[in-house]
């Protein structure tokens, strides 16, 4: 089972901020947050990850509480081209072999 | 920038027959993955790979199941007899090591008749 809560789904108006939250409060000290999206049946695509500092690209910020158990996805200018199911997963990272274990995700609609 | 690729786009098969689908990963990566998503549901693990042998594999990936690396570029997932249940998108990622992001790929829908 995946160890991460999200909203179902949430909306938000073209141009704002899309916040995205994100609990998982029984993360260990060596996992990794990661977010991902996909769009309709494409594949996943990763957008952002950290471990326990905020941070920030071209696509998004991820801010990561003290104690780790819950973040935050920010697009800071939400298009319609952002409409899709956003994924917050806990993992090892890939070079220690972690599998991503997939969540319903949260089903973000931006509106004109 | 450097994507994974998969092909088919599109298999459609008979209950029974076997399929191979095919992905070539990132040129650098060493870690490999395969993922289904069942239409209208949760994308699922379901095996990885490393150094030319399954690290990890989920109860999904049966003796029906299996994965190779036939040459320095391709990754291929084998589904020996075909169920009706296997019809999903499957998706192939690859990671490496000091990068461990893994990037998926654009799938290939599985249709089993």
């Amino acid at each position: 089972d995946a160890k991460t809560t999200q909203p179902t789904s949430m909306d938000c108006a073209e141009g704002r901020a899309a916040n995205l939250p994100c609990n998982h409060s029984t993360i260990s000290g060596n996992e990794y947050v990661y977010w991902y999206r996909q769009i309709h049946s494409q594949g996943p695509q990763y957008i952002i990850h950290g471990l326990k500092n905020n941070e920030t690209n071209e696509m998004a910020s991820l801010i990561i509480t003290e104690d780790r158990k819950s973040s935050t996805l920010i697009l800071p200018h939400a298009t319609l081209r952002d409409t899709a199911v956003y994924y917050c997963i806990v993992s090892l990272g890939g070079n220690q072999g972690g599998k991503l274990i997939f969540g319903q995700g949260t089903e973000l609609s931006v509106k004109p | 920038e450097p994507e994974v690729t998969q092909t088919p786009s599109h298999q459609v098969t008979q209950m029974g027959q076997e399929v191979i689908l095919r992905c070539v990963p990132i040129s650098n990566h060493l870690y490999f993955y395969w993922y289904r998503q069942i239409l209208g549901q949760k994308v699922e693990f379901l095996v990885s790979f490393y150094n030319n042998e399954i690290s990890e594999k989920s109860e999904i990936f049966d003796d029906q199941f299996s994965v190779e690396r036939p040459d320095g570029s391709n990754f291929t997932l084998k589904i020996r007899s075909t169920k009706l249940e296997d019809s999903a998108m499957y998706f192939c990622a690859s990671s490496g090591y000091e990068e461990a992001t893994q990037y998926f790929g654009p799938g290939t829908r599985l249709t089993v008749l």
